[in-house]
């Protein structure tokens, strides 16, 4: 089956520790897209990839890093730098946009953080 | 004013009833437009890409008014299973940029 893949599904960490979640899809996209969403908001963009190798900050990068060093994974690290981690963290896929058509995004299942 | 802006919500209707919702957006240069449900504490879904001319599938049917940067989600003969909250996502460039999402909650 393809699709996007997240783990873990619920993780708690310390205050004060980095974490790694992940994200691996098998659609064959090109980007992927790391989101946070709080209870009763929407959706917030912290890093997006196009390609492998290459990254971009979105809207709330502090506090978080990612890597793409493959085309099907695209890790998101919370560093202890991140004021406040507990959310849910959405993790997308779409083919490059841009087109006028198919290019939709997808999400994995998320993972929830919660500082403890 | 937000990029993305969609009724506040939310919606309590009764089964069968027909609802709408409403959406805008800012930037004129936007290119593809779309709806997406989300149930509670799952991933949104991809309802339906809305295209030029208005689109439908099955109960459901999307609108698009470039002139006026408006989008449109009609359902008809709600189901209970309709209960979500409906995030509006518009593209333009490589970003997306989602609405705050409005809930419905069908009653039996």
């Amino acid at each position: 089956d393809g699709g996007i893949t997240q783990s873990p599904k619920y993780l708690f960490r310390k205050e004060g520790q980095n974490v790694t979640l992940s994200c691996e899809q098998n659609l064959n996209h090109d980007a992927m897209y790391w989101y946070r969403q709080d209870p009763g908001q929407g959706l917030r963009l912290i890093y997006y990839s196009q390609i492998v190798n290459d990254f971009q900050k979105g809207d709330i990068a502090e506090g978080y890093s990612v890597s793409r060093e493959k085309k099907e994974s695209f890790p998101l690290t919370v560093t202890s730098a991140q004021k406040n981690p507990t959310a849910f963290y959405l993790c997308a896929s779409s083919i490059v946009p841009g087109l006028s058509y198919g290019n939709e995004q997808f999400f994995g299942p998320g993972t929830r953080l919660t500082v403890l | 004013r937000k990029e993305v802006e969609q009724d506040p919500g939310p919606f309590n209707v009764p089964e069968g009833a027909t609802v709408a919702f409403n959406c805008t957006y800012s930037n004129s240069a936007s290119q593809s437009f779309f709806w997406y449900r989300q149930d509670c504490r799952k991933e949104p879904k991809l309802l339906m890409s809305v295209y030029s001319s208005g689109n439908e599938d099955g109960r459901f049917t999307a609108q698009l008014n470039r002139a006026s940067q408006y989008i449109s989600l009609l359902i008809r003969d709600s189901k209970l299973s309709d209960s979500a909250t409906y995030l509006c996502v518009v593209l333009y460039g490589q970003n997306f940029v989602f609405g705050p999402g409005t809930r419905l909650s069908v009653l039996p």
